[in-house]
């Protein structure tokens, strides 16, 4: 079955990187593109970015653009969101998630998430 | 910047129907688009639920009952998520998204009392 593992989360102090991975399995990783989306605390679901199957298309929400990076290594399944100049409001649990298509359709299963809090 | 409006609650009692509302923002219509649904339970990520375009053009996700449904109001200019004999396990929040270009939209959300 489906599984997308993240990992890389924790506490970061304003300004600084952290990087995030998901670690993907159950599927065929290198055919389907794959999102980020985040859920702050007591809000709702903000999309972050996504990355087509190949890598060769990638779009961000205007919120992280110029900060985040999303990319992701089809040899190990895996895919990463580089975040710097972290803020606190970039706090959130980040989720990845397939989409049902090699571009851009829905995202159809989604990963348990990984918790991200930006304090000093 | 496209919006999709979504009341924050909604409640509604067990066998009854619930009927979810998701607006778009006035520079987007409604018919042009597929609309998707997810729900989400506490303590828990998002599961996709279905998606609508049209009644020839629909479909839910693997696994989601019958019950669940989505539709469009164009003269709203809204996407519809339709739940019919209510179970005390729909209790969740649930968000409308689509594409309107390189950018994804979620809905803020709609918190269903059962």
């Amino acid at each position: 079955q489906v599984q997308l593992v993240e990992s890389g989360g924790g506490v970061v102090q304003p300004g600084r990187s952290l990087r995030l991975s998901c670690a993907a399995s159950g599927f065929t990783f290198q055919t389907f593109a794959t999102h980020w989306v985040r859920q702050a605390p007591g809000a709702g679901l903000e999309w972050v970015a996504v990355i087509s199957y190949d890598g060769n298309r990638i779009y961000y929400a205007d919120s992280v653009k110029g900060r985040f990076t999303i990319s992701r290594d089809n040899s190990n399944n895996t895919l990463y969101l580089q975040m710097n100049s972290l803020r606190p409001d970039d706090t959130a649990v980040y989720y990845c998630a397939k989409d049902a298509a090699k571009y851009f359709d829905h995202l159809d299963f989604w990963g348990q998430g990984a918790l991200v809090i930006v304090s000093s | 910047q496209p919006v999709l409006t979504q009341p924050p609650s909604s409640s509604a009692s067990p066998g009854e129907s619930a009927r979810l509302t998701c607006t778009l923002s006035s520079d987007f219509s409604v018919n042009d688009y597929n609309m998707y649904w997810y729900q989400q339970k506490p303590g828990s990520p998002p599961t996709y639920l279905l998606f609508y375009f049209s009644d020839s053009d629909e479909g839910r996700g693997s696994g989601v009952p019958s019950r669940f449904s989505g539709s469009k109001d164009p003269s709203a200019n809204a996407a519809i998520l339709l739940i019919s004999g209510l179970q005390p396990e729909d209790e969740a929040d649930y968000y409308c998204f689509f594409w309107p270009s390189n950018v994804a939209v979620f809905g803020g959300g709609t918190r269903l009392t059962v």
